[in-house]
């Protein structure tokens, strides 16, 4: 089934810093999207970019797809402690019915 | 409710005992979605439902897993004899419509610990 793969699995930097996390897929997508887990707690939805876009903004998110590359980014722009969390990206296509997630990227932006 | 709730949060059962978790989506929202979620994972797709009909039970471990929604709202998930692998945090999210690809609204969770 379609997962994607995060890569750095772990990434620590100092707040006001910019913090890039990767994701990789193997097959065709309709869609991909972005969860923040903190936590303890449940996932929180970031950004869905389609198969026909290549790049969306929301606030200091940004996130790119290339789907000759099977790859896409999230750049978080002017860190704050409170990004701290795991990072999921989750490629949606037509074979299956839910989300499927990596293993994820652990952020920890220190103060 | 603003948002998806879970209960219990916590949930410490005997191996062999069987649990029911529970899943109150967002009102209104056609889909519904269970998730498991072990320790340093990504959470993993157990079931999804479209108002209360279960389209995919695909990702349902054993039979000892069963999931209902009778009413298309509320959702139970339940886990009959426990095993110590059945000991994860289990994750509900809802959509707004029945296209599965729209962004979804996760609950806290229920930790579940076998002991």
């Amino acid at each position: 089934s379609q997962q994607g793969e995060e890569d750095p699995q772990a990434l620590s930097i100092q707040e006001g810093e910019n913090a890039t996390m990767n994701c990789s897929y193997k097959t065709s997508i309709n869609n991909l999207q972005w969860y923040r887990q903190n936590s303890g707690r449940g996932l929180v939805h970031l950004i869905l970019i389609r198969s026909n876009e290549r790049e969306k903004h929301s606030g200091r998110l940004r996130v790119t797809l290339d789907t000759s590359k099977k790859s896409s980014s999230l750049l978080i722009t002017a860190s704050r402690a409170a990004d701290t969390a795991s990072y999921f990206c989750a490629p949606v296509d037509t074979g299956r019915r839910a989300l499927t997630f990596g293993s994820g990227t652990r952020l920890q932006v220190q103060p | 409710g603003a948002g998806v709730s879970q209960s219990p949060r916590y949930k410490v059962a005997k191996r062999g005992q069987d649990v029911a978790l529970r899943c109150d989506p967002i009102s209104g929202h056609v889909s519904l979605f269970w998730y498991q979620q072990a320790l340093g994972q990504g959470p993993e797709f157990l079931t999804y439902f479209q108002n209360e009909a279960q389209l995919d039970k695909s990702g349902l471990p054993s039979d000892r897993f069963f999931a209902e929604r009778p009413e298309g709202s509320v959702s139970t998930l339940k886990i009959q004899r426990t095993q110590q692998e059945d000991s994860a945090v289990y994750l509900c999210a809802s959509s707004a419509g029945g296209a599965w690809m729209d962004e979804q609204f996760f609950g806290p969770g229920t930790r579940l610990t076998v002991l």
